[in-house]
């Protein structure tokens, strides 16, 4: 069974610093990993999509990176802003099975920027 | 030019009612599904539909019952509602089944009295 864990839990900085998110998952069976973001009350918007054979994606100051073999994915914020403030899910789809297809999520890295 | 949308945003009821959440996109995908946010923020699949054919199910109770009318719709039905189906539940759509990004809906927040 597919497991996510995203650490840390929360994550505090102030505005411009570079910081990483890091998710971690147990099956490296993996079609692709996607990053999100949730803003309070809102729903999920998709940031970064890799797929397994993919080692990284970029979108402006966003950066993730994939190591399939060891489980693992990093989420590089540059520069960061105060609108940038969130939680951060990483997720991954599992390959063959009765799990085809679905999306397994991490419990989240709430992200604060304070000016 | 909402891409997933979800009705109704919020939905308050007593324990027992049946109720249904609709789910619409417009971005002409072959896939849907349905995911519950519990109240610690934790997200879990429950079902997922290609082309109109369930190909998940993840253990949910009976009382739910996804139903597809075409390829653009995945509504969802509770009957019976219980205190512990108070949750968002989020709607989701993906080109096609595996590799595919996928959207989401802004939620629905269920809460059972």
């Amino acid at each position: 069974k597919q497991e996510v864990t995203q650490i840390p839990a929360a994550l505090s900085v102030p505005e411009g610093e570079n910081l990483v998110l890091n998710c971690s998952f147990t099956d490296s069976a993996i079609y692709n990993l996607q990053w999100f973001r949730q803003d309070p009350g809102k729903g999920l918007t998709s940031l970064l999509l890799i797929q397994s054979s993919q080692r990284e994606q970029t979108s402006g100051r966003l950066n993730a990176s994939l190591d399939k073999s060891s489980g693992r994915s990093t989420l590089y914020i540059a520069a960061s802003q105060p609108g940038d403030s969130a939680t951060y899910l990483c997720a991954v789809v599992d390959a063959g099975g009765t799990s085809y297809g679905k999306l397994t999520f991490g419990q989240g890295t709430i992200l604060t920027v304070h000016p | 030019d909402t891409a997933v949308s979800q009705t109704p945003k919020y939905l308050v009821t007593q324990m027992g009612n049946d109720k249904s959440i609709k789910c619409e996109q417009n971005l002409g995908h072959d896939t849907m599904y349905w995911y519950k946010q519990d109240s610690k923020k934790f997200l879990k699949i429950m079902f997922s539909y290609n082309n109109k054919e369930l190909i998940i199910n993840e253990t949910v109770p009976n009382r739910f019952s996804p139903k597809s009318p075409d390829k653009a719709h995945l509504n969802l039905h509770i009957n019976s509602l219980e205190l512990g189906d108070s949750a968002v539940y989020f709607c989701a759509s993906s080109h096609f089944v595996g590799a595919n990004e996928q959207f989401f809906g802004p939620g629905t927040r269920l809460t059972v009295l």
